[in-house]
């Protein structure tokens, strides 16, 4: 399998500071047909995932432009150049080039 | 615009069968669609179960392979999830997902005697 490691863990941000989530695959993530399937979610309590950012840098259509996502290879990193409250959450990262899908341990966010 | 519903018994004695049906609305099965399970266990991260095409290729976790089926009926716009010899470590929030963008609400199955 591939795992995917997330840090941190937790972070506590003051709304209007930035904020970056690092995703570290075990191994190289290949691309296919230009491809990488790396992809970011954020999950609010009692919500379902919610996507934000398909193949490693894609913008889901209705997220907020302050998110964004960057990486290749086994690196990969999600921002959020001004965290508002409605950010709260837990954010995941998946992979899905592997038969195997795994998603990364998960990073909680929260508000100072 | 495509939503998918969980359903089945949210509470499950030990040893016994898990069986969930995600019914697809809104939309339909796409070729190119693959259906997945994904489940939240409590105080834990989210882990994938498996997967399953519109032809009906699976694609399972490795260490559930052997207790883990999915099934697809195309004509019913349903996915189906069944886990045999469940445990208490089976207690979770089962999602069904359109892989990879469009998730149902989840539906919460307890595990206990």
């Amino acid at each position: 399998d591939i795992d995917l490691t997330q840090t941190p863990l937790s972070l506590s941000v003051t709304p209007g500071q930035p904020a970056s989530i690092s995703c570290r695959s075990s191994q190289s993530l290949p691309q296919f047909n230009g491809k990488t399937y790396l992809y970011w979610y954020l999950q609010k309590p009692g919500q379902p995932p919610q996507l934000l950012i398909y193949e490693a840098s894609n913008r889901v259509s209705g997220v907020p432009e302050r998110f964004s996502g960057s990486g290749s290879g086994a690196d990969f990193t999600l921002k959020i150049s001004r965290v508002e409250a409605e950010d709260v959450g837990v954010y995941y990262c998946m992979q899905s080039i592997d038969p195997q899908v795994t998603f990364g341990e998960g990073t909680t966010v929260d508000i100072k | 615009q495509i939503h998918l519903r969980e359903s089945g018994p949210g509470l499950v004695r030990p040893a016994e069968t898990l069986s969930l049906t995600c019914t697809v609305s809104g939309g339909s099965f796409d070729s190119d669609n693959w259906w997945s399970w994904v489940r939240l266990p409590p105080g834990k991260g989210l882990e994938w179960v498996g997967e399953i095409s519109q032809s009906g290729r699976t694609n399972y976790k490795l260490s559930l392979k052997s207790r883990v089926s999915m099934s697809i009926d195309t004509s019913q716009n349903r996915i189906s999830l069944r886990l045999n010899s469940v445990t208490a470590a089976d207690t979770a929030v089962y999602y069904c997902a359109r892989s990879p963008d469009v998730w149902g609400q989840g539906t919460q199955v307890i595990v206990s005697s």
